[in-house]
Protein backbone atom coordinates (compact mmCIF):
# COMPACT_ATOMS: atom_id res chain seq x y z
CA UNK A 1 0.00 0.00 0.00
CA UNK A 2 1.68 3.31 -0.68
CA UNK A 3 1.31 5.35 2.43
CA UNK A 4 3.02 8.05 3.97
CA UNK A 5 3.32 7.40 7.82
CA UNK A 6 4.07 9.88 10.48
CA UNK A 7 5.26 9.41 13.86
CA UNK A 8 2.77 10.02 16.76
CA UNK A 9 1.63 13.85 18.73
CA UNK A 10 4.14 15.96 20.42
CA UNK A 11 4.51 18.66 23.27
CA UNK A 12 7.70 20.55 23.83
CA UNK A 13 8.74 23.51 25.67
CA UNK A 14 9.73 26.63 24.07
CA UNK A 15 13.12 26.79 23.16
CA UNK A 16 12.92 22.90 22.48
CA UNK A 17 13.73 20.72 19.65
CA UNK A 18 11.52 18.43 17.86
CA UNK A 19 11.80 16.12 15.29
CA UNK A 20 9.25 14.13 13.13
CA UNK A 21 9.09 11.19 11.16
CA UNK A 22 7.86 10.28 7.97
CA UNK A 23 8.23 6.47 6.73
CA UNK A 24 6.96 5.87 3.07
CA UNK A 25 6.00 2.44 1.76
CA UNK A 26 4.50 1.23 -1.67
CA UNK A 27 6.48 2.87 -3.72
CA UNK A 28 10.63 3.58 -5.17
CA UNK A 29 11.53 6.12 -2.25
CA UNK A 30 14.62 7.58 -3.87
CA UNK A 31 12.05 8.37 -7.19
CA UNK A 32 10.54 11.45 -5.53
CA UNK A 33 11.28 14.27 -2.95
CA UNK A 34 9.40 14.80 0.63
CA UNK A 35 7.96 18.03 1.56
CA UNK A 36 7.13 19.35 4.84
CA UNK A 37 3.98 21.33 5.23
CA UNK A 38 2.82 22.50 8.19
CA UNK A 39 -1.05 23.92 9.75
CA UNK A 40 -1.56 26.12 12.47
CA UNK A 41 -4.75 25.74 13.97
CA UNK A 42 -7.81 27.03 12.42
CA UNK A 43 -5.23 28.49 9.73
CA UNK A 44 -3.72 27.79 5.98
CA UNK A 45 -1.06 25.54 4.88
CA UNK A 46 2.50 26.63 4.96
CA UNK A 47 5.48 25.73 2.97
CA UNK A 48 8.47 24.67 4.62
CA UNK A 49 10.58 23.16 2.06
CA UNK A 50 11.74 19.82 0.42
CA UNK A 51 14.40 17.09 0.23
CA UNK A 52 15.86 14.94 -2.87
CA UNK A 53 15.17 11.52 -1.12
CA UNK A 54 17.39 10.78 -4.19
CA UNK A 55 20.57 12.99 -3.58
CA UNK A 56 19.28 14.92 -0.12
CA UNK A 57 19.46 18.26 -1.62
CA UNK A 58 16.94 20.30 0.28
CA UNK A 59 15.53 23.96 -0.39
CA UNK A 60 13.85 24.95 3.07
CA UNK A 61 11.91 28.06 3.57
CA UNK A 62 13.76 31.55 4.02
CA UNK A 63 11.82 31.78 7.34
CA UNK A 64 12.60 28.56 8.98
CA UNK A 65 16.74 28.42 7.48
CA UNK A 66 18.73 28.02 10.81
CA UNK A 67 15.94 25.92 12.67
CA UNK A 68 14.87 24.20 10.68
CA UNK A 69 16.63 20.66 9.21
CA UNK A 70 15.42 17.72 6.50
CA UNK A 71 16.94 14.55 6.24
CA UNK A 72 16.34 10.99 4.98
CA UNK A 73 17.26 7.58 5.87
CA UNK A 74 17.14 5.70 2.28
CA UNK A 75 17.71 2.15 4.02
CA UNK A 76 14.69 2.53 6.30
CA UNK A 77 12.96 5.01 3.49
CA UNK A 78 12.00 7.33 6.13
CA UNK A 79 12.14 11.18 5.82
CA UNK A 80 12.89 13.09 9.11
CA UNK A 81 12.38 17.08 9.99
CA UNK A 82 13.93 18.21 12.82
CA UNK A 83 12.67 22.02 13.92
CA UNK A 84 14.68 23.74 16.51
CA UNK A 85 14.53 26.72 18.68
CA UNK A 86 10.70 26.25 19.41
CA UNK A 87 8.35 28.76 19.85
CA UNK A 88 4.62 28.95 20.80
CA UNK A 89 3.82 30.06 17.18
CA UNK A 90 5.49 26.58 16.04
CA UNK A 91 2.41 25.00 17.00
CA UNK A 92 0.72 23.30 14.26
CA UNK A 93 0.33 19.93 12.33
CA UNK A 94 3.51 19.04 10.44
CA UNK A 95 2.53 17.18 7.34
CA UNK A 96 4.81 15.19 5.23
CA UNK A 97 4.29 15.12 1.28
CA UNK A 98 5.49 13.35 -1.62
CA UNK A 99 7.09 15.60 -4.16
CA UNK A 100 9.24 18.37 -4.84
CA UNK A 101 8.39 20.95 -6.94
CA UNK A 102 4.90 19.47 -7.78
CA UNK A 103 1.76 18.50 -7.28
CA UNK A 104 2.45 16.77 -3.91
CA UNK A 105 0.03 13.54 -4.33
CA UNK A 106 0.33 11.94 -1.26
CA UNK A 107 0.44 13.01 1.98
CA UNK A 108 1.16 11.62 5.78
CA UNK A 109 -1.43 12.12 8.35
CA UNK A 110 0.23 14.74 10.54
CA UNK A 111 1.38 15.03 13.91
CA UNK A 112 0.52 17.68 15.69
CA UNK A 113 3.34 20.01 17.63
CA UNK A 114 2.49 21.45 20.58
CA UNK A 115 4.77 24.09 22.15
CA UNK A 116 3.82 25.16 25.38
CA UNK A 117 5.51 26.38 28.83
CA UNK B 1 7.98 35.43 -2.16
CA UNK B 2 4.97 34.70 -4.34
CA UNK B 3 1.84 36.13 -3.29
CA UNK B 4 -1.06 33.45 -4.34
CA UNK B 5 -4.62 35.46 -3.53
CA UNK B 6 -7.61 33.26 -4.30
CA UNK B 7 -11.17 34.49 -4.17
CA UNK B 8 -13.74 33.72 -2.86
CA UNK B 9 -12.69 33.08 0.43
CA UNK B 10 -15.89 31.83 2.00
CA UNK B 11 -18.54 30.37 -0.10
CA UNK B 12 -22.04 29.09 0.37
CA UNK B 13 -23.48 26.92 -2.69
CA UNK B 14 -26.18 24.30 -3.19
CA UNK B 15 -25.50 20.73 -4.26
CA UNK B 16 -25.25 20.52 -8.48
CA UNK B 17 -24.47 24.29 -8.49
CA UNK B 18 -21.15 24.97 -10.42
CA UNK B 19 -18.72 26.56 -8.36
CA UNK B 20 -15.84 29.07 -9.78
CA UNK B 21 -13.03 29.65 -7.10
CA UNK B 22 -9.53 31.79 -8.56
CA UNK B 23 -6.37 31.95 -7.55
CA UNK B 24 -4.26 35.32 -8.63
CA UNK B 25 -0.67 35.18 -8.24
CA UNK B 26 1.82 38.31 -7.73
CA UNK B 27 3.90 37.47 -10.58
CA UNK B 28 4.16 34.70 -13.48
CA UNK B 29 4.42 31.03 -12.59
CA UNK B 30 3.70 29.59 -15.85
CA UNK B 31 1.91 26.74 -15.15
CA UNK B 32 3.07 25.46 -11.82
CA UNK B 33 -0.04 25.89 -10.38
CA UNK B 34 -1.49 22.99 -8.15
CA UNK B 35 -4.86 22.78 -6.37
CA UNK B 36 -5.72 20.70 -3.24
CA UNK B 37 -8.96 19.64 -1.11
CA UNK B 38 -9.00 19.52 2.72
CA UNK B 39 -12.01 18.58 4.84
CA UNK B 40 -11.78 19.03 8.55
CA UNK B 41 -9.49 17.05 10.51
CA UNK B 42 -8.11 15.28 7.26
CA UNK B 43 -4.58 15.45 5.12
CA UNK B 44 -4.96 17.54 1.82
CA UNK B 45 -5.62 15.63 -1.62
CA UNK B 46 -4.26 16.63 -4.38
CA UNK B 47 -6.90 17.85 -7.08
CA UNK B 48 -5.62 19.21 -10.03
CA UNK B 49 -1.59 19.59 -11.01
CA UNK B 50 -0.18 22.25 -13.52
CA UNK B 51 -3.13 24.31 -13.83
CA UNK B 52 -5.31 21.58 -15.61
CA UNK B 53 -3.83 18.29 -15.20
CA UNK B 54 -6.06 16.04 -13.82
CA UNK B 55 -5.08 13.53 -11.33
CA UNK B 56 -6.38 9.73 -11.42
CA UNK B 57 -9.39 8.49 -8.70
CA UNK B 58 -10.44 12.27 -8.77
CA UNK B 59 -13.88 12.82 -10.11
CA UNK B 60 -14.18 14.52 -13.41
CA UNK B 61 -16.27 17.49 -12.06
CA UNK B 62 -13.15 19.16 -10.70
CA UNK B 63 -11.03 21.03 -13.45
CA UNK B 64 -8.58 23.42 -13.75
CA UNK B 65 -7.23 26.44 -16.05
CA UNK B 66 -5.42 29.17 -16.72
CA UNK B 67 -2.13 30.14 -17.27
CA UNK B 68 0.85 33.67 -16.09
CA UNK B 69 -0.76 35.07 -13.01
CA UNK B 70 -4.77 33.70 -13.10
CA UNK B 71 -5.79 30.47 -12.25
CA UNK B 72 -9.20 28.61 -12.11
CA UNK B 73 -10.90 25.86 -10.37
CA UNK B 74 -14.45 24.76 -11.47
CA UNK B 75 -16.06 22.22 -9.33
CA UNK B 76 -19.40 21.00 -11.84
CA UNK B 77 -22.44 19.86 -10.86
CA UNK B 78 -21.44 20.58 -6.69
CA UNK B 79 -21.92 17.27 -4.19
CA UNK B 80 -22.28 17.07 -0.98
CA UNK B 81 -18.92 15.50 -0.23
CA UNK B 82 -17.61 18.47 -1.60
CA UNK B 83 -17.88 20.65 1.32
CA UNK B 84 -14.16 21.67 2.40
CA UNK B 85 -11.22 24.27 2.01
CA UNK B 86 -9.69 24.47 -1.29
CA UNK B 87 -6.05 25.63 -1.59
CA UNK B 88 -3.82 26.58 -4.48
CA UNK B 89 -0.21 26.42 -4.39
CA UNK B 90 2.55 27.22 -6.72
CA UNK B 91 5.57 25.66 -7.30
CA UNK B 92 7.38 27.68 -9.78
CA UNK B 93 9.57 29.91 -7.49
CA UNK B 94 10.66 29.06 -3.69
CA UNK B 95 9.22 29.57 -0.85
CA UNK B 96 6.38 27.54 -2.53
CA UNK B 97 3.66 29.02 -1.39
CA UNK B 98 -0.21 28.33 -0.89
CA UNK B 99 -3.40 30.46 -0.94
CA UNK B 100 -5.08 31.81 2.29
CA UNK B 101 -8.15 28.93 0.96
CA UNK B 102 -11.27 29.16 0.24
CA UNK B 103 -14.42 27.48 2.50
CA UNK B 104 -17.11 26.08 0.56
CA UNK B 105 -20.12 25.20 2.63
CA UNK B 106 -22.92 23.09 1.36
CA UNK B 107 -26.45 24.58 2.10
Amino acid sequence: QVQLVQSGAEVKKPGASVKVSCKASGYTFTSYGISWVRQAPGQGLEWMGWISAYNGNTNYAQKLQGRVTMTTDTSTSTAYMELRSLRSDDTAVYYCARGGGGGYDLWGQGTLVTVSS
Amino acid sequence: EIVLTQSPDFQSVTPKEKVTITCRASQSIGSSLHWYQQKPDQSPKLLIKYASQSISGVPSRFSGSGSGTDFTLTINSLEAEDAATYYCHQSSSSPYTFGQGTKLEIK
